[in-house]
C-alpha cells in the first residue's frame, strides 16, 4: 500500500502525558497537513508543512501542540500535557506539488482518548 | 475567509432510491470543491472535484455534483443508493489555484442506506 500512513492507529493516554504520532505520507508528495476531527464534527486544519518548512498554523494549535518534518519526509504531531479535550481523531494527509487544486490524501488517522 | 454549510446532518434512503446530500459554501476567492467520504474505520476518499472546469461533475461509484455559482451550492446527488453506500459526507471548499492552503470541510452528512 503506497498510501498515507500513520501511526499508531489508536493510543489512550492519562491526562498530563505527553503523546507523539506519526504520519508519512505518499513518497512523492512534497505537502504535508495535519487535521483534527472530533466526534460529530467535520476535520479542522492544524497546520501545514511544504518540506520541512512549516508554513501555517491554525489557532487550534496551542503552545501544547508542536509538529515537525525534519527532512521533508514523515511528519510527527506531539501534545505536551494532554487534556480530556484533546480527545479526538488526528487526520494526516499530503499532496503533491505542481498541482493547480487542492486535492489532499488522507491517512487512516490516530484516534487519541485521554482519560 | 470560506465556510460550508451541510444542510442535513442525517440523511435516510432506501436502497435504490436516490441520494441528495446538500452543501452550500462561501469563500472570498474563486473555489474549488470537494466531496469525501468516511467509512467507519477507514480514511476520507475522494469522491469528486470542482476544479472551474464543467459544472456538472462525475465522481466515483455513481455520484456527481453540479456546481450552482448563483446559489453558491454543490449538492451531491446518485440515482440509486447501494447498501455501501452508508457511510459519512463531507463537503469541502479550498480557495482555487492556491494548493498549498487547508482544506476546509463541511460538518458532514451521515447517510443511512435501508434495505
Amino acid at each position: 500500500d503506497t498510501g498515507v500512513s500513520q501511526d499508531p492507529r489508536h493510543k489512550i493516554t492519562k491526562r498530563g502525558q505527553n503523546v507523539t504520532f506519526r504520519c508519512d505520507p505518499i513518497s512523492e508528495h512534497n505537502r504535508l497537513y495535519w487535521y483534527r476531527q472530533t466526534l460529530g464534527q467535520g476535520p479542522e486544519f492544524l497546520t501545514y508543512f511544504q518540506n520541512e518548512a512549516q508554513l501555517e498554523k491554525s489557532r487550534l494549535l496551542s503552545d501544547r501542540f508542536s509538529a515537525e518534518r525534519p527532512k521533508g519526509s514523515f511528519s510527527t504531531l506531539e501534545i505536551q500535557r494532554t487534556e480530556q479535550g484533546d480527545s479526538a481523531m488526528y487526520l494526516c494527509a499530503s499532496s503533491p506539488k505542481g498541482q493547480e487544486y487542492n486535492e489532499q490524501f488522507f491517512g487512516p488517522g490516530t484516534r487519541l482518548t485521554v482519560l | 475567509a470560506q465556510s460550508v454549510t451541510q444542510l442535513d446532518s442525517h440523511v435516510s434512503v432506501s436502497e435504490g432510491t436516490p441520494v441528495l446530500l446538500r452543501c452550500n459554501y462561501s469563500s472570498s476567492y474563486s473555489p474549488s470543491l470537494f466531496w469525501y467520504v468516511q467509512h467507519p474505520n477507514k480514511g476520507l476518499q475522494l469522491l469528486l472535484k470542482y476544479t472551474s472546469a464543467a459544472t456538472l461533475v462525475k465522481g466515483i461509484n455513481g455520484f456527481e455534483a453540479e456546481f450552482k455559482k448563483s446559489e453558491t451550492s454543490f449538492h451531491l446527488t446518485k440515482p440509486s443508493a447501494h447498501m455501501s453506500d452508508a457511510a459519512e459526507y463531507f463537503c469541502v471548499v479550498s480557495p482555487l489555484k492556491a494548493a498549498g492552503n487547508k482544506l476546509t470541510f463541511g460538518g458532514g452528512t451521515r447517510v443511512l442506506v435501508k434495505p
